[in-house]
């Protein structure tokens, strides 16, 4: 079975600093990954996706992440921090039917 | 707009009401799911339906009750609810159940039991 760690439930960052959000993952078979954002009281938005291919992916917002296959991470970063990046974040990895498994969501704060 | 739309925004209701939830989307995506979203827990997956067929029920209460009627509509009847039921109920839609894209989620509806 397919499963994701988010490693803190709460990171706070200074405006203009760097975000980092840490995500592993466990899987039996090559992953898709996904990070999605969750503004208040709001859905969830798909940030970026690693499907195949390059293994730095870029999404919207200024975000990145990082596939590492032999670290079963896919980090999130975001080289400067806005006030509008203050959200929930979750990180997502499907299994073999290709439902998406979520992890429990870290929550950014963004201080002046 | 994110192409899935969820109403209500928010509902009150009480223990022995009866409600429907409706979610809608004109993606063209084959798939759509019901989630609950509970405070400081994971995403729950509740119901996926593939072409109009539900294809898995995480055992949810039978007090839930999905409905997809054709491929742009999913609905959620209510019956019955608990407080403990109170939350954000999200729903999504993709391509097919086999979807390495991701899926498109609509703004949830916030359900409050008393």
């Amino acid at each position: 079975a397919q499963s994701v760690t988010q490693l803190g439930s709460h990171v706070s960052v200074s405006e203009g600093a760097l975000v980092l959000l840490r995500c592993n993952y466990s899987s039996s078979v090559p992953p898709y990954l996904f990070w999605y954002v969750q503004y208040p009281n709001q859905g969830l938005q798909l940030l970026l996706k690693y499907t195949t291919g390059a293994t730095l992916v870029k999404g919207i917002n200024g975000f990145e992440a990082e596939f590492k296959k032999s670290e079963t991470s896919f980090h999130l970063t975001k080289p400067s921090a806005h006030m509008s990046d203050a959200a929930e974040y979750f990180c997502a990895v499907t299994d073999s039917w290709g439902k998406l498994q979520f992890g429990a969501g870290t929550q950014v704060v963004v201080t002046p | 707009e994110t192409g899935v739309t969820q109403t209500p925004r928010h509902l009150v209701m009480g223990m022995t009401n009866k409600k429907s939830l409706k979610c809608e989307q004109h993606l063209g995506h084959n798939a759509m799911y019901w989630y609950k979203q509970s405070a400081k827990k994971p995403l729950e997956l509740m119901f996926v339906y593939s072409l109009e067929e539900r294809v898995e029920n995480n055992s949810v209460p039978s007090r839930f009750s999905p409905e997809c009627p054709n491929s742009s509509h999913l609905f959620l009847h209510l019956h019955t609810l608990q407080p403990e039921d109170s939350a954000l109920y999200l729903c999504a839609s993709s391509q097919d159940t086999v979807e390495a894209y991701g899926y498109t989620f609509g703004s949830g509806t916030r359900l409050t039991v008393v």
